[in-house]
């Protein structure tokens, strides 16, 4: 079967840097997003990656090894306005979208 | 970027009425719209895929007549909760993509609650 883990919450210090990982198995493989998800709102798209290596976007960077089945997501810099889900979702062989259950990060001032 | 508008908000019915929720996509076209719901605390849940101009594509244990979804435009997609009932309050998400690997935006979602 397909199946995505990451972990399901983690605590981090305002000013720090936290990195969030995410496996997956899935048929085939078409890219993987991660996004962010506040309490009660939809999520927001943060990054997207379909080739290795690392994707940087301000404080937040994206990392990609398909071999390995394996990206992670790092947050620098951290703010208390990053404490929120992350989801990560991979685009399988027919364009359908396998989601984690997301991971819940807390952010400690 | 791309913007979905999600309407309404939030909505609170009583059991056996039926609400509709629109989505709409304000600058691209979405060829592809899909609806999810999500619980408190969990990820979020495909229902559907729908395309436009075509019948919706159900996720299993989905009751598509249930859940009614219409996508007439490459802009609009609706979706009805009929008769509805209280394990039915959930918050419902649509998104769209106007490609298939690009990256999907989210309406900002519906909240029901089922009375």
């Amino acid at each position: 079967g397909q199946n995505i883990d990451q972990p399901t919450e983690m605590t981090a210090t305002e000013g720090a840097i936290v990195q969030i990982n995410c496996t997956y198995q899935t048929s085939g493989f078409n890219g993987l997003f991660w996004y962010q998800q506040h309490a009660g709102e939809a999520p927001t798209f943060l990054s997207y990656n379909v080739l290795d290596g690392l994707e940087e976007k301000g404080r937040f960077s994206s990392f990609l090894s398909r071999s390995k089945g394996y990206s992670y997501l790092l947050l620098k810099e951290l703010q208390m306005k990053d404490s929120a889900s992350y989801l990560c979702a991979v685009l399988d062989s027919n364009y359908q979208l396998i989601w984690g259950a997301g991971t819940k990060l807390i952010i400690k001032p | 970027g791309a913007v979905v508008s999600q309407h309404p908000s939030w909505v609170i019915c009583k059991s056996g009425t039926s609400v509709k929720i629109e989505c709409r996509s304000l600058d691209f076209q979405a060829t592809t719209m899909f609806w999810y719901r999500q619980f408190p605390k969990q990820s979020l849940m495909l229902m559907a895929t729908s395309n436009e101009g075509s019948k919706a594509t159900y996720e299993q244990g989905v009751e598509k007549d249930k859940f009614l979804i219409n996508h007439a435009s490459l802009t609009l997609s609706t979706l009805t909760v009929t008769s509805a009932h209280p394990e039915d309050s959930s918050f419902y998400i649509c998104s769209a993509t106007d490609r298939e690997n690009s990256p999907l935006h989210f309406g900002n979602g519906t909240r029901l609650t089922v009375t």
